[in-house]
């Protein structure tokens, strides 16, 4: 069953602007991880946060994580045409595989 | 390192046939292997979780013989769909881990997937 809930499904914005995109999941997690998926090809794996860290950077991306309100957001500073694709979060808790959310679809125009 | 390998990367079969779908760990040992499939514009649903040397664990709603799997080696797993129909047209994608049973702490890694289209 599918645990992360992203939103917005669908995000268009300028090339230079900022993509903030958020997950929310049910229950409690190991860990939270978003991973990128351009148009019929695989997945390419982008950050993990663990649950007890809050915050973390990697390059243009910015990854937060609340525990308290299962929740967590990607931002993507100063958009490029080349980060248009799919996003998804993806959890594990316990012994579970990664269970994905159902993306957010991102379209940066040039 | 940590490469996960798919073949096909696509297939087209005629409806009633057999399609195998392989998915290897080319630098490491997957203790543990799950199959995914995602239909267009949806998200990756798990299909099933296979430990090396015993038999998958079906996700709820997901027919374990129309879905066979093998996970016969530390660095192989294959996905068969058999007597395919044109619903099964779908891009299913595996994922390895080196770590059996416990923690998934560590991400699994993903292969390209693959593309099935049944005709």
């Amino acid at each position: 069953s599918q645990q992360g809930e992203e939103d917005p499904q669908a995000l268009s914005i300028q090339e230079g602007e900022n993509a903030t995109m958020n997950c929310s999941y049910k229950t409690s997690i190991n860990n939270l991880q978003w991973y990128r998926q351009n148009s019929g090809r695989g997945l390419v794996h982008l950050i993990l946060i663990r649950s007890n860290e809050r915050e973390k950077h990697s390059g243009r991306l910015r990854v937060t994580l609340d525990t308290s309100k299962k929740s967590s957001s990607l931002l993507i500073t100063a958009s490029r045409a080349a980060d248009t694709a799919s996003y998804f979060c993806a959890t594990t808790s316990g012994n579970t595989p990664l269970v994905f959310g159902k993306g957010t679809r991102l379209s940066v125009i040039a | 390192g940590a490469v996960v390998s798919q073949h096909p990367s696509w297939v087209i079969c005629k409806s009633g046939t057999s399609v195998k779908i392989e998915c290897r760990s080319l630098d490491f040992q997957a203790t543990t292997m799950f199959w995914y499939r995602q239909f267009p514009k949806q998200s990756l649903m798990l299909m099933a979780t296979s430990n090396e040397g015993s038999k998958a664990t079906y996700e709820q709603g997901v027919e374990k013989d129309k879905f066979l799997i093998n996970h016969a080696s530390l660095t192989l797993s294959t996905l068969t769909v058999t007597s395919a129909h044109p619903e099964d047209s779908s891009f299913y994608i595996c994922s390895a881990s080196d770590r059996g049973g416990g923690s998934w702490i560590s991400e699994q890694y993903f292969g390209p997937g693959t593309r099935l289209t049944v005709t």
